[in-house]
């Protein structure tokens, strides 16, 4: 069965400061994409980074990149230079392409994060 | 605009009153999708949709209906809500079938059964 993991229910950084958010995954499809989330507080999902499995690099949007360890099975979110507007619910989902769960979308429960000043 | 439109924002009813919360997106996506989010729990898939006439379970279904007869329409049924189907709906959309394309979200419709 597919998992996905995320053990911070909570984290606190300051603000300028960088943030890792924990992801961990469990698979045995070789083939398959990473996602992660953000839910403000004002509850709508923002589509974050996007990482393939078979990428060779680690993925990167502005101050967000992903540090991906395949063989760990973790994909974990890095936030540089924390910003107060950060704050919110951050989730891991996990797709896979192939299969009985083809298609569908598997998040994590999610880490607060609060940023503050 | 793209945009995938849910409606009611906010939805307060009682135990077994048959209500349908609409989900509707501009953008010809082919797959769509319905997820409730609960506190400590993430997104649950409910139901999912590959293309119009075909709708599958999710990880949650017990409970709900869907329909897609357009491609842009995938309401979410509750017969006869619950209690325990008090919880922040999501209403999501892509394109198709690619591994790396997003999912776009609506709003989010938070419903209480009292």
């Amino acid at each position: 069965a597919q998992k996905i993991t995320q053990t911070q229910p909570g984290m606190f950084v300051q603000e300028k400061e960088a943030v890792t958010l924990d992801c961990t995954y469990d698979t045995s499809d070789p083939s398959y994409g990473l996602f992660w989330y953000k839910q403000p507080s004002s509850g709508e999902m923002i589509f974050l980074i996007y990482q393939g499995s078979y990428d060779q690099q680690n993925a990167t949007e502005g101050r967000y990149s992903l540090n991906f360890q395949k063989a760990r099975k973790s994909a974990n979110l890095v936030i540089s230079a924390s910003q107060l507007g950060d704050s919110a619910m951050y989730f891991c989902a996990m797709r896979f392409d192939r299969g009985s769960t083809l298609g569908r979308l598997y998040f994590g429960r999610g880490t607060q994060l609060t940023v503050w000043p | 605009e793209a945009q995938v439109t849910q409606n009611p924002r906010y939805l307060i009813t009682v135990t077994g009153k048959k209500l349908t919360v609409t989900c509707s997106q501009n953008m010809n996506h082919e797959y769509m999708s319905w997820y409730r989010q609960d506190p400590g729990l993430g997104l649950r898939q409910i139901y999912y949709s590959m293309n119009v006439e075909v709708t599958d379970k999710g990880d949650v279904p017990e409970g709900y209906k869907v329909s897609r007869k357009e491609k842009r329409n995938f309401p979410l049924i509750l017969e006869s809500p619950s209690p325990n189907q008090t919880s922040l709906y999501f209403c999501a959309s892509r394109k198709g079938r690619q591994t790396n394309e997003k999912l776009f979200f609506g709003s989010g419709t938070q419903l209480s059964v009292l």
